[in-house]
């Protein structure tokens, strides 16, 4: 079945540094990829998504490439924010299938 | 706001209690999901329901049941609640669930003590 992998956290880094957070996932076909983010005692928000290999999905300084080969979604910062601590969960879904979360990572900054 | 509202926001209860969350989809999305955040297992996914209809069901509990009414809001009902429940609920909704992502609300805290 479809799975998500993620690095385990915690992270911790301090402010301005560079961000990855490691994802990798085991899916039939074509899936699509997703980041979510969960800030302190809130809902997931949609951080960003690609539908296609190759894709670069981008929001908020933050982006993931849809890496087929490899079948990764790494997120990256250039520099972070202290306002980024948060819980962050890849994602896939396929078609009409349900969306299958990683285990999250919850990174920290420091000012 | 997300769109997805969801009552209560916070619920204790004692063992062997029943409960009900609600949850009211983003205007215009047909399907909703129901996810289960515990500290220890991540996001589990419960159940989902398109248009009033079952379409997937997750690892959700016999004691657990829900349904999407006529005006597509949904109810996650828990029953003989034991202390292993106490988690956050969340609900989740999109258009057709076709190759997008999903709107979640922000959760139902159920502590059971």
């Amino acid at each position: 079945g479809n799975s998500v992998t993620q690095m385990e956290g915690p992270v911790t880094l301090s402010e301005e540094a560079f961000l990855t957070i490691n994802c990798t996932y085991t899916a039939t076909g074509y899936p699509s990829l997703f980041w979510y983010v969960q800030y302190p005692g809130e809902g997931l928000q949609l951080l960003l998504k690609a539908t296609k290999a190759d894709d670069k999905g981008s929001n908020k300084g933050f982006e993931a490439t849809y890496r087929k080969e490899t079948t990764s979604f790494h997120l990256e910062k250039g520099s972070v924010q202290v306002s980024d601590s948060a819980v962050y969960f890849c994602a896939l879904n396929r078609g009409a299938q349900k969306l299958v979360f990683g285990q999250g990572t919850r990174l920290t900054i420091n000012p | 706001d997300s769109g997805v509202t969801q009552t209560p926001k916070h619920l204790i209860t004692a063992t062997g209690q029943r409960v009900t969350l609600r949850c009211s989809p983003r205007s215009g999305d047909l399907s909703v999901y129901w996810y289960q955040q515990s500290l220890d297992q991540g996001l589990q996914f419960l159940i989902q329901y398109y248009n009033g209809e079952e379409r997937a069901k997750g690892n959700i509990l016999e004691r657990f049941s829900a349904q999407q009414f006529p005006d597509l809001h949904s109810e996650l009902n828990l029953s003989s609640l034991e202390l292993g429940d106490s988690a956050l609920y969340f609900c989740a909704s999109s258009v057709d669930g076709r190759e997008g992502g999903y709107t979640f609300g922000s959760g139902t805290r159920l502590t059971v003590v």
